[in-house]
Order: C-alpha cells, then structure tokens, then sequence
C-alpha cells in the first residue's frame, strides 16, 4: 500500500532558527518519484522539489534542503534560517510509476509551520 | 512553466444547485487530470483521475453521480457538484499532466461553499 507520513502536525520556531520537516512514506514499488509542496494562506500548491526514486543525492537551494534516504524510506525537508514568510503548510507527496499516465500523488498530512518574529 | 487555471476561483451557491468548476492547461496538452478535494486543515484527497476522451476513474467513496467530471478536451476538464449540500463545501483543487511527463501541475484552487 502507498502512504506518506508526517508525524508533525504543527511546528512553530523564531526566526531564523532551523527546523526539519519529516516525511515517512511506503509503497511497493522500486521506481517512483517523491514531492515537497508548500500551501500558503491563500491555497495554491508551490511546488518545491521532486525527487525520483534512483537519485539518493541531498539536494540544497538556498535555504531549503532535501535529505532522501531510502534505507528508512525517508524524505525530510530542512528550511536552514526561517523567516516569516515561510509560515504555510508543507506536504509530502508519493507518486508511483509516474511513466504510467493516471498516477496521482498521495498527499501526507502536512505540517503547518508557523515562523515567529 | 506549465500553467494551470481554475475558473471561479471561490463560488457560494445554494443548498441543491448545482456548479461547475473548470480547470484549464494554459500552455500544453493534458492527456490526463486529477481532481482532489481539501477540506479545512485537511489534507489533499484524490476524488477521480480523468483521461481525456474517457469516462473518469473515481476513488473509493466518491459518488460518481455526484461529481461528474468531464475531459471532453486536452485542455479542459470539468468537475460537476450535482445537488450540492453544505457537507460539499471544500477547496477543490485540479491537477494535470502530459504523456510524456512525470510532474503533475497544479491548479490555484476552487473553494466552494454551499449555504
């Protein structure tokens, strides 16, 4: 079965501190893809980052970086030096076979993030 | 980029009327499109996956008949809230891809609200 977990509900740092974001996720299959989307106040989705399932290098931009690790099956997103403007709710998302048209993603819960002055 | 619209962006309607939201990509060809609903501090749920030129595949629990969707074209897919009752009232949310890629591009959004 597919899913993906983020054991946080809610996390609130200071600006400028650094925080980690979790996400746990499972599925069946060898090849697949792994998202990060950020959801302002006003709803859009933000794309942040995709990640396939062969490619287990950290990625870094600007103040966001990504930390894929399979052997826990793990997709965690550090934001390094919050600020205000990072306050929204982040989901992580699984997408199986995505060659195969009709995969939708399956969205975590996502964490609300709240970034104080 | 790949754009993706949402048309209304926010719609209020009465208990039993029906609406209609559409989704439109702006700059490509979307041989499929998804349709998710979010409720308040929820999270995003798959309510059917539309291929164009096929009837659409509903998940578990969604009522067909309730929501019709339609992807009569490569660039426009509609989802239909037949009867729609205050329990229907979420933020709707389309998302659509081409054949020959992996990401899926969002929509802005539609937040309904049924009186």
């Amino acid at each position: 079965a597919q899913k993906v977990t983020q054991a946080q509900t809610e996390i609130s740092v200071v600006e400028k501190e650094d925080v980690t974001l979790d996400c746990v996720y499972e599925t069946r299959d060898t090849t697949y893809y792994l998202f990060w989307y950020k959801q302002p106040p006003s709803g859009e989705l933000v794309f942040l980052i995709r990640r396939n399932s062969f490619d287990e290098q950290n990625e870094i931009s600007g103040r966001y970086s990504w930390n894929f690790q399979k052997s826990t099956s793990s997709f965690n997103f550090t934001i390094t030096a919050s600020q205000v403007v990072d306050s929204a709710v982040y989901f992580c998302a699984l997408s199986e076979d995505p060659h195969q048209a009709g995969t939708a993603l399956i969205f975590g819960k996502g964490t609300t993030l709240s970034v104080s002055s | 980029g790949a754009v993706v619209s949402q048309h209304p962006s926010w719609v209020i309607c009465k208990s039993g009327t029906s609406v209609k939201i559409e989704c439109r990509s702006l700059d490509f060809q979307a041989t499929t499109m998804f349709w998710y609903r979010q409720f308040p501090k929820q999270s995003l749920m798959l309510m059917a996956t539309s291929n164009e030129g096929s009837k659409a595949t509903y998940e578990q629990g969604v009522e067909k008949d309730k929501f019709l969707i339609n992807h009569a074209s490569l660039t426009l897919s509609t989802l239909t809230v037949t009867s729609a009752h205050p329990e229907d009232s979420s933020f709707y949310i389309c998302s659509a891809r081409t054949s020959y890629t992996d990401t899926q591009y969002f929509g802005p959004g539609t937040r309904l609200t049924v009186l």
